[in-house]
Order: structure tokens, then C-alpha cells, then sequence
């Protein structure tokens, strides 16, 4: 069964805070994506990682950065939250051509 | 840079009414662009609806249907028939046909179908 999973599903923070989220594919996809979805602006690319240790800032990067030691998993990292990092995180990894599995997301909040 | 615009929502329809949510497109960085729906079903991740990869040519999934049209910069979504089942958000998005290529989405549209 092709799946992305993401841990937690929810998640609320401090401001200042450091926050984790994990993203597990058991496809042996080489790229995995991390977007943010905010209401009426659709989905951001944030960072792209075309295999272990290969990443790239997306569009949005500021305030995030992210590790990929196994081809299966790819974290994302925000060292000291901000409000405006209170979003919907949505992993996502593909194999060949522009065909984008995605995970449920993780909603995170930052207070 | 690349971007897509979309019906802004939310769009309610009754069960077994027509509808189509409008996309255009603008790609400047990707000479062949590949155009997507996907959809959001409460709960769960985005999926892919459908997908077409050639101008002038139709996609079609679950009774939804998308022309690529080249000319207009245009990939309308359309169904004849709703469900209250097709209750979502759908998203409209463009990327390049190379593997890991980037995925630009419009804003969604969240679709309510009432019974």
C-alpha cells in the first residue's frame, strides 16, 4: 500500500519553540517535498529533496530547514516558531515525472 | 514565475446539478507545462484527479472532466452529475513533466454538494 505518512497530525507550539515534523514514504521515492497550505493561497513549496542529503529551498524556506539521512524519511525543522508559521504542513514525495504523492498534513499552531 | 488562478470559493451546489470550477494558468518557466486537478477529501491528503500532458487533450477520473487548452491558458474542471460525495476542496496546479519537478497550485476551491 503506497503511502506517505506524516507525524503528528496536530500539533501546538510556543512561540520561540522548536518544532519536528516527520514524513515517512514507503515507495523508495527519490524527491519528497514539503509545502505549507495556508486558506486561499493554495500550497507553497518550502523545500525539495531530490535524495539523501540533496535539498533545495523552495519558494518559502525562511524560518525552515530540513534533513533527509534516509531516503524514506524527511523532516522538517522550524527553530524558534513564529505565529505566522501556524499553517497546515503537507509532506509529499514522487518517483518519475510530476506525479506528487501527499501525505494528510500536519496542522500545526503557534501561540 | 509560474502561477495558477482558480474559482475562489466556496461554491455549493445541489446533488445532481452541473458544475465547473475554472483554472488558468500562466507558465513561464516550463516550455510543456503538465496541468493537475487534485482533491482534498475532509481528513485526508491531496489526491490526484487527473492529470493531462498534452495540449489540446481531455482528462477525465470519477466523472469529472479537464480539456487542456493551450490557447486560453485554461483547465476547467467539469462535472455533469455532483454527489454530495464530491464535497472537497480541489486544487488546480501546474508542473514540468521531469521527475522532480515542482508543482505551482492555485488557490482551492472547496465544493459543498447538498443532498
Amino acid at each position: 500500500d503506497m503511502k506517505v505518512t506524516q507525524m503528528p497530525r496536530y500539533l501546538i507550539k510556543r512561540m520561540g519553540e522548536n518544532v519536528l515534523l516527520e514524513c515517512g514514504q514507503d515507495m523508495s521515492h527519490e524527491t519528497m517535498y514539503w509545502y505549507r497550505q495556508d486558506p486561499g493561497l493554495g500550497l507553497q513549496l518550502i523545500y525539495i529533496s531530490y535524495d539523501v542529503d540533496s535539498n533545495s529551498e523552495g519558494d518559502i524556506p525562511k524560518g525552515y530547514r530540513v534533513s533527509r539521512k534516509k531516503r524514506e524519511h524527511f523532516s522538517l525543522i522550524l527553530d524558534s516558531a513564529k505565529t505566522n508559521q501556524t499553517s497546515v504542513y503537507f509532506c509529499a514525495s514522487s518517483l518519475q515525472g510530476p506525479e506528487v504523492f501527499f501525505g494528510k498534513g500536519t496542522r500545526l499552531t503557534v501561540v | 514565475g509560474d502561477s495558477v488562478t482558480q474559482t475562489e470559493g466556496p461554491v455549493t451546489v445541489s446533488e445532481s446539478e452541473s458544475l465547473i470550477i475554472n483554472c488558468t494558468y500562466s507558465a513561464t518557466s516550463i516550455a510543456y507545462p503538465n496541468l493537475f486537478w487534485y482533491v482534498r477529501y475532509p481528513g485526508e491528503g491531496l489526491q490526484l484527479l487527473l492529470k493531462v500532458i498534452t495540449a489540446g487533450q481531455k482528462g477525465s477520473s470519477r466523472g469529472f472532466e479537464a480539456t487542456y487548452n493551450k490557447e486560453t491558458t485554461s483547465f476547467h474542471l467539469q462535472k455533469a452529475s455532483v454527489q454530495e460525495s464530491d464535497s472537497a476542496v480541489y486544487y488546480c496546479a501546474l508542473g514540468g513533466n521531469n521527475a522532480g519537478a515542482k508543482l505551482t497550485f492555485g488557490g482551492g476551491t472547496r465544493l459543498t454538494v447538498r443532498p
